[in-house]
């Protein structure tokens, strides 16, 4: 069965990184891109980029281009969506999500089941 | 500010039907026929209940419903019991500039 395993819980200071990861199994990895959705406590959902994991290709919004960046390693199934300057606005869950058609139908099939990530001095 | 809008909050009584409304633009629900809809549960993450505006999920109850007209789509709610007491989300592919817009949320509540 389709499974996304996501890293623990993070408590971070302003202006350092953060590193989450996002284990998958139970499909064949690099045929389904990866996205990543943010929401912060008691609000909506927000995209975030996504990942091609064949090739390694990224799409990121506008909003987190320069801050974030989403890797993947083939050889344990697994990607990687680091963000870098945080500051308390970035206190959220981060998701990873499985885009449901493979390589862009931008729906979301499976989801993992969350990280939050905390930014406070 | 989400780029889509719902209304925050809807409610109904068990057995009754609901309808929850999702209003973007031109260049994204209006445009595109990849309009999803999402349940969350408090505490969890969100399932998928409506893809490509209509189709449902193997899984997903029928009684779960989509449907679009011009810029605005909609997800009903038949039928209704306790357990669909959840927030939940629409989606819209945007298009290369965007890529991925999502609505502020409904909270329903099952009176």
């Amino acid at each position: 069965q389709v499974q996304l395993v996501q890293s623990g819980a993070e408590v971070k200071k302003p202006g350092a990184s953060v590193k989450v990861s996002c284990e998958a199994s139970g499909y064949t990895f690099t045929k389904y891109y990866i996205h990543w959705v943010r929401q912060a406590p008691g609000q909506g959902l927000q995209w975030m980029g996504m990942i091609n994991p064949s090739g390694g290709g990224t799409t990121y919004t506008q909003k987190f281009q320069g801050r974030v960046t989403m890797t993947r390693d083939t050889s344990t199934s697994t990607v990687y969506m680091d963000l870098s300057s945080l500051d308390s606005e970035d206190t959220a869950v981060y998701f990873c999500a499985r885009d449901s058609g493979g390589s862009g139908n931008y729906y979301f099939d499976f989801w993992g089941p969350g990280t939050f990530v905390t930014v406070s001095s | 500010q989400s780029a889509l809008t719902q209304p925050a909050s809807v409610s109904g009584s068990p057995g009754q039907s609901i309808t929850i409304s999702c209003t973007g633009t031109s260049s994204d629900v209006g445009t595109y026929n990849l309009v999803s809809w999402y349940q969350q549960h408090p505490g969890e993450a969100p399932r998928l209940i409506i893809y490509e505006v209509t189709k449902r999920p193997s899984g997903v109850s029928y009684r779960f419903s989509g449907s679009k007209s011009g810029n605005t789509a909609s997800l009903t709610i038949s039928g209704l019991r306790a357990e669909d007491e959840a927030d939940y989300f629409c989606c819209s592919y945007a298009g290369r500039s965007s890529y991925v817009v999502f609505g502020g949320g409904t909270k329903l509540t099952v009176l």
